[in-house]
């Protein structure tokens, strides 16, 4: 079956320019998570969603950060005034339900010029 | 003590060779646990998970000790394509076993087997 699928995989942009990466889950996982993970390490925990509801918003990095899921299903993270430091891989995660295992998506990595 | 802690790694082992990775936690209300495995460039993909004392799959063992909050993964005779990066997971579980839905990665071990 489909995987996680997220748009686009590769993103340049210019610093100061807004950006929107989408996330679309496996049909049904009802739990959707947004990780960064910059060159050479670990994953950094961003958001994570229960249905529409984001529980847990502690890992957004700052108030350029900002992340919705409409109908249980598709997600969107928007990063405002990029700045360079926002340079990293954006993973998206999809498990059927909390906190169990995820499914990652390819993706996105993100260059901020 | 860090929410999850890994070998740092590398580790350089032989084909054949057996290579225990072990990862430490702080969160002693943590149930299940989970090892992913991430290839360069690539997304973390689930390897086993850990619900109970421990998880045995081929050639791949994890054990978990509860008291000492330790989790580790056993990989028996190595194969080339075991060379990845080993990623431990651990939930942040409230007790009485409420989920807030959050995993916390470790940095994760680097792992090379050669020829």
């Amino acid at each position: 079956g489909a995987g996680v699928s997220q748009s686009p995989s590769n993103k340049v942009t210019e610093k100061g320019k807004d950006v929107e990466l989408r996330c679309d889950p496996i049909s049904g996982h009802t739990a959707l998570y947004w990780y960064r993970q910059s060159l050479g390490q670990g994953l950094e925990f961003l958001i994570y969603f229960q249905g529409n509801s984001a529980p847990d918003k502690s890992g957004l990095p700052s108030d350029r950060f900002s992340a919705e899921r409409t109908g249980g299903s598709v997600s969107t993270l928007t990063i405002q005034r990029t700045q360079q430091e926002d340079s990293a891989v954006y993973l998206c995660a999809s498990s059927p339900r909390t906190p169990r295992e995820q499914f990652f998506g390819p993706g996105t990595r993100l260059t901020v010029l | 003590r860090k929410e999850v802690e890994q070998d740092p790694g590398p580790f350089n082992v032989p084909e054949g060779a057996t290579v225990a990775f072990n990862c430490t936690y702080s969160n002693s209300a943590s149930q299940s646990f989970f090892w992913y495995r991430q290839d360069c460039r690539k997304e973390p993909k689930l390897l086993m998970s850990v619900y109970s004392s421990g998880n045995e799959d081929g050639r791949f063992t994890a054990q978990l000790n509860r008291a000492s909050q330790y989790i580790s993964l056993l990989i028996r005779d190595s194969k080339l394509s075991d060379s990845a990066t080993y990623l431990c997971v651990v939930p942040q579980d409230a007790a009485g076993g409420t989920s807030y839905g959050k995993l916390t990665f470790g940095q994760g071990t680097i792992l090379t087997v050669h020829p």
